[in-house]
């Protein structure tokens, strides 16, 4: 059964400090990856996606990683800030189908406190 | 400003009234989406569209129906709300590139069914 777990469910940090969140997915075949940021009350916004041959990727303080062997990905938060409260929801994509089917996860709910 | 638009944001009804959700993009996206999103829960696809005159059920059964008569406009109906249908409902269009689908949301309907 194709599935996207994410961990942890939710964190509580200080501002200024940094975070790991983990997308674990059993999406085959594959076709890419990408992380959401979910502020409360709107809708998601992409962050970033990874392809099959990509390892890392920055968009300023936020850094995915992808292993494909492992099915398992990270997206890293440096230097938090408040504005990084939100959720962030893992969105995997296959190759079944000419719209390539996604498949959620149910997000990891970031606090960042003062 | 290319954007996309829901209306209401907030919706308080009793049961068994009709109402039509409504999604709007000036994104010129053939592609469109209805998600229901429960708190803590991942997005379930409701409804779907390749384009004008194309609507497809998705993964969640709903007792809800689209239509698309227009390339930028897909509202969501329900017949007679009952108090089951209170959730959020996210409306999407996406953009296909190379990379696949990448999705752009709205801000979401939060309906409650007293």
């Amino acid at each position: 059964k194709n599935q996207v777990e994410q961990s942890p469910q939710s964190l509580i940090i200080l501002e200024g400090k940094n975070c790991t969140l983990q997308c674990n997915y059993t999406v085959s075949p594959f076709s890419n990856l990408r992380w959401y940021k979910q502020d409360t009350g709107r809708g998601p916004v992409s962050l970033t996606i990874m392809t099959f041959s990509e390892n890392t990727k920055s968009n300023g303080r936020y850094t995915a990683t992808l292993d494909a062997d492992t099915k398992q990905s990270s997206l890293h938060i440096t230097a938090s800030q408040l504005s990084d409260s939100a959720s962030y929801i893992c969105v995997v994509s296959d190759r079944g189908s000419t719209l390539g089917r996604l498949y959620f996860g149910r997000g990891t709910q970031l606090t960042v406190w003062p | 400003e290319a954007d996309i638009y829901q209306t209401p944001r907030y919706l308080v009804i009793g049961t068994g009234k009709k109402i039509t959700l409504e999604c709007s993009q000036t994104m010129g996206h053939d592609k469109m989406y209805w998600y229901q999103q429960d708190p803590g829960m991942e997005l379930h696809l409701i409804h779907y569209s390749y384009g004008v005159n194309s609507t497809e059920k998705g993964d969640l059964s709903s007792e809800s129906t689209v239509s698309r008569i227009r390339t930028e406009h897909f509202p969501l109906t329900l017949e007679s709300a009952r108090p089951s249908h209170t959730s959020q409902y996210l409306c999407a269009s996406s953009e296909s590139g190379v990379l696949g689908e990448k999705l752009f949301f709205g801000s979401g309907t939060q309906l409650s069914v007293l």
